[in-house]
């Protein structure tokens, strides 16, 4: 089956840059998404990026898509206290979507 | 808007019991989902449903079955709860559009325990 690789704990120091990054097998997926679960709470979209695109940038996000390697990453600037929450790569699989296990952001003051 | 609702947000049952996870989207989506969650793992498909009268098998739907009536329900049933059943539920949709789905909204989750 289809499957989604994360490392699964991140630690940065507050107001360095976070880079979280995926591997994913289906190189059929039309979109790359990644998700941000805080404590509690269901998943929320972040961001995304089209299969055909190397690189999206949404204010301090930068997603990069590295097709023949299978790769994605996620890269958040300038990383606050805030942005501590488990953040979920994921594709699309036909109709379904296919999740990563998920890397835990510590932000440390 | 109230988006994905779950109710409960937290149950504990007893192994052999029976419970229905509600699960109602106000925003017109064709695409329903059941996901469990574990801890230190990604989400597990178990059920989804492409429109009213339409429901599918995932990737875990062994003990879970669901019904979808209407476009806005889509509840999950465990009709013989089982420890391995222990863990957190969210319910998603989706809409599609240009042949492509986009972004999934998913509820707050319900915390299951069976003991």
């Amino acid at each position: 089956g289809e499957d989604v690789e994360q490392s699964l704990f991140l630690s940065v120091r507050e107001g360095d840059s976070s880079v979280i990054n995926c591997t994913y097998t289906d190189s059929s997926s039309t979109y790359l998404y990644w998700y941000k679960q805080e404590p509690g709470a269901g998943l929320q979209l972040l961001t995304y990026i089209f299969s055909n695109m190397d690189m999206k940038q949404d204010q301090r996000l930068t997603v990069l898509l590295n097709k023949k390697d299978k790769h994605l990453s996620l890269r958040i600037a300038d990383t606050q206290t805030g942005d501590s929450a488990i953040y979920f790569c994921a594709e699309n699989y036909g109709q379904n979507f296919v999740f990563g296990p998920g890397t835990r952001l510590s932000v440390l003051p | 808007n109230a988006g994905v609702t779950q109710t409960p947000k937290f149950r504990i049952l007893k192994i052999g019991q029976s419970m229905t996870l509600q699960c109602t989207q106000d925003m017109n989506h064709n695409y329903m989902y059941w996901y469990r969650q574990d801890p230190g793992m990604g989400l597990k498909l178990i059920y989804y449903s492409v429109g009213a009268g339409i429901t599918d098998k995932g990737e875990v739907p062994n003990g879970y079955n669901v019904s979808r009536s209407t476009t806005e329900d889509f509840p999950l049933r465990l009709e013989l709860a089982a420890p391995s059943q222990t863990s957190v539920y969210f319910c998603a949709s989706s809409s599609k559009a240009g042949g492509f789905i986009y972004e999934q909204y998913f509820g707050p989750g319900t915390r299951l325990t069976v003991t």
